[in-house]
């Protein structure tokens, strides 16, 4: 079946302790990207990757890193997770080699005490 | 960045047709999208139009693109419950390598 993948769907953690929201994509897409969502402001990307060793910021980039080492696999890294990180965090994937017909995961969610 | 507008809520009775409408500001906005958000779950493409088209029909959902006035409309033909949801309306960004989302229109459907 044809899926994005993230783990964990749910996490409470502390401020400072670093987490990793990892994501895996079995389409063989090059274009993978994360996005946060929070109420009353809607979707708003984090990063992105158009391919292997290619990432770039979003509009909401600060606290987080990324990498794409691999095709299928696009982690999203909080080194020191604040609490204006707690979100649903969704990751996606798209067969085009820009956003368009997006995958998306099914989210984590993401408390920060 | 650019800003896509939706009303938050809409209510219809099961049977009747739902319209939930858009809009843009990215006139160079080569696609346009609606994505569905059920409980619990992640967003799904539901249906996309290109800018040089008028209307797309897919069997109960129509899709209506005003250019002029940058206006995009979302219609759900005898809607039932199970159509219950938060409909995305999106368009791509400048670059092209991010969607920009509206805020999303919770539909309910009653019987």
């Amino acid at each position: 079946e044809a899926q994005v993948t993230q783990n964990p769907r749910y996490l409470i953690t502390v401020t400072g302790k670093k987490l990793t929201v990892t994501c895996s994509q079995n389409m063989n897409h090059e274009y993978m990207s994360w996005y946060r969502q929070d109420p009353g402001l809607g979707l708003r990307q984090i990063y992105y990757s158009m391919n292997v060793e290619v990432t770039d910021k979003g509009d909401v980039p600060e606290g987080y890193k990324v990498s794409r080492k691999e095709k299928r696999n696009f982690p999203l890294i909080l080194e020191s997770p604040s609490p204006n990180q707690t979100s649903l965090y969704f990751c996606a994937s798209s067969p085009w080699f820009v956003a368009g017909e997006l995958f998306f995961g099914e989210g984590s969610r993401l408390t920060v005490l | 960045g650019e800003d896509v507008e939706q009303s938050l809520f809409l209510s219809v009775r099961e049977g009747d047709s739902s319209v939930i409408n858009c809009t843009y500001t990215d006139s160079s906005s080569t696609y346009l999208y609606w994505y569905k958000q059920e409980p619990g779950a992640g967003l799904q493409l539901l249906t996309y139009i290109f800018s040089n088209m008028d209307m797309k029909q897919d069997q109960r959902l129509t899709v209506l693109l005003n250019k002029k006035d940058k206006h995009l409309s979302l219609r759900i033909a005898d809607t039932q419950t199970g159509d219950s949801a938060i409909y995305f309306c999106a368009e791509s960004s400048n670059s092209g390598y991010a969607l920009n989302f509206g805020k999303g229109t919770s539909l309910l459907v009653t019987p």
